[in-house]
């Protein structure tokens, strides 16, 4: 079991781009949340996904969405990047309610 | 709106010293608390759970719901137990969902 899969691992883009982050689950789960870790912080839920629509969102602007497919995996869409966006970007994969949360090795994003 | 609290960012001790992580936690609710540990240039990992009462290399952590503390303690540190700690909360936050909040993190450093 390859456990939760993200790609790409890095990625640099420009301010005003946009962005789009993947994330497979592991096997069995069928949840997806989405976290942003900025250097020397927790992390920071972004959303969470649950057949195939948002079920929770944090604090996060519009400007961050995504998607997931009826496979279970999904995708974080960022658009107009900020310099503050940048950070490395995990994904969790569940069973929905249960507690056991599986963490990606993440995606780096550097905004230049 | 729950909350997570690691008031160290930094915690240096020795080799065979005790060492113990503090967090604290604030939620109107019954909280279901974990400890999760990224090594360097690992993936963030599941330590530990409360509800589970187990002991994972070592370490141990009680869920003190008079003093809104789940502190992480191991009697005798070792070099490989340095690394990033995070205590997590899961909480319900409606719709049938539930979310997991990070603190900001412990930077556990054991001097040889």
């Amino acid at each position: 079991d390859a456990g939760v899969t993200q790609s790409p691992t890095h990625l640099i883009k420009t301010r005003g781009q946009q962005v789009t982050l993947r994330c497979s689950p592991k096997s069995g789960h069928d949840t997806v949340s989405w976290y942003q870790q900025a250097l020397g912080q927790g992390p920071q839920f972004i959303f969470q996904y649950y057949e195939e629509e948002e079920r929770q969102r944090g604090n996060f602007p519009d400007r961050f969405s995504g998607h997931q497919f009826p496979n279970y995996s999904s995708e974080l869409n960022v658009n107009a990047l900020l310099l503050g966006d940048s950070a490395l970007y995990l994904c969790a994969s569940s069973l929905d309610r249960s507690g056991g949360y599986t963490f990606g090795s993440g995606t780096r994003l550097t905004v230049v | 709106a729950q909350r997570v609290t690691q008031p160290e960012k930094l915690l240096s001790v020795f080799k065979g010293a005790p060492v113990e992580l503090k967090c604290n936690y604030s939620y109107s609710g019954s909280p279901e608390l974990f400890w999760y540990v990224q090594y360097s240039r690992q993936r963030l990992q599941l330590l530990l759970r409360h509800i589970s009462r187990e002991s994972i290399k070592g370490f141990t952590a009680d869920l003190n719901k008079g003093e809104t503390s789940f502190h992480l303690k191991k009697p005798f540190a070792q070099e490989e137990d340095s690394a990033m700690y995070y205590c997590a909360l899961r909480a319900y936050s409606g719709a049938g969902s539930y979310q997991l909040t990070f603190g900001k993190g412990t930077k556990l450093s054991v001097i040889p």
